[in-house]
């Protein structure tokens, strides 16, 4: 079945500093890829939708400066954590819609980010 | 627009127990309804999904889905609850993609707790 690789699991920067978070289709390619935050015990947040040769959507709200957004191929996108702060600490999930008639989503593992 | 409900932030079974977690939705339209598991500090898992056909879907890990379309509910059921089912589960819709992308909504998720 379809598999979306997330890099990295955890990562702990410094404030002020930037972390890139990426995701991969491995056996599809992803036109499309949607970008979620989730705060502890909560439901996940669309950040953006990020399509393949164009520019990011971002929901109302996001910082399209703090997160910046890259689909370079088919089979990549990232997330750039720019200056990050300890509110931007949070789990990061990373998904691509299926594939024909499938309908479903395929996730990532996610990216839990602490920012110290 | 379109949402998703689910009432319980948590629900508690006793092992061997039946379990129900409840989810009702509201879309324009046909919906396309899912539902996913997410252990902690992981991604979400597929666990079944209803696009059309018999009203009652069957999953993974014994899971199984009755969507009531008078009702607008997909309420998530198996029939006898394992420790190892201890997880936050999510219920998800989305429409009939346009465009070649859909965006699913999520529900704020329920965790389910199973007691030895």
């Amino acid at each position: 079945g379809a598999v979306v690789s997330q890099h990295p699991s955890w990562v702990i920067c410094k404030s002020g500093t930037s972390v890139k978070i990426e995701c991969r289709s491995l056996d599809f390619q992803a036109t499309t890829m949607f970008w979620y935050r989730q705060f502890p015990k909560q439901s996940l947040m669309l950040m953006a939708t990020s399509n393949e040769g164009s520019k990011a959507t971002y929901e109302q709200g996001v910082e399209k400066d703090k997160f910046l957004i890259n689909h370079a191929s088919l089979t990549l996108s990232t997330l750039t954590v720019t200056s990050a702060h300890p509110e931007d600490s949070s789990f990061y999930i990373c998904s691509a819609p299926g594939q024909g008639k499938d309908y479903g989503y395929t996730f990532g593992s996610g990216t839990r980010l602490t920012v110290v | 627009a379109q949402s998703v409900a689910q009432p319980e932030d948590q629900v508690n079974v006793a092992e061997g127990n039946p379990l129900t977690v409840k989810c009702t939705y509201s879309v324009s339209g046909n919906p396309y309804l899912f539902w996913y598991v997410q252990y902690p500090n992981r991604g979400l898992q597929f666990l079944l999904k209803y696009i059309t056909g018999d009203n009652l879907v069957k999953g993974s890990y014994g899971f199984e889905a009755e969507f009531n379309k008078s009702q607008t509910s997909f309420h998530l059921k198996k029939p006898s609850a394992l420790v190892s089912d201890s997880a936050l589960y999510f219920c998800a819709v989305s429409s009939p993609p346009s465009g070649g992308s859909y965006i699913p909504t999520f529900g704020r998720g329920t965790s389910l707790i199973v007691h030895p």
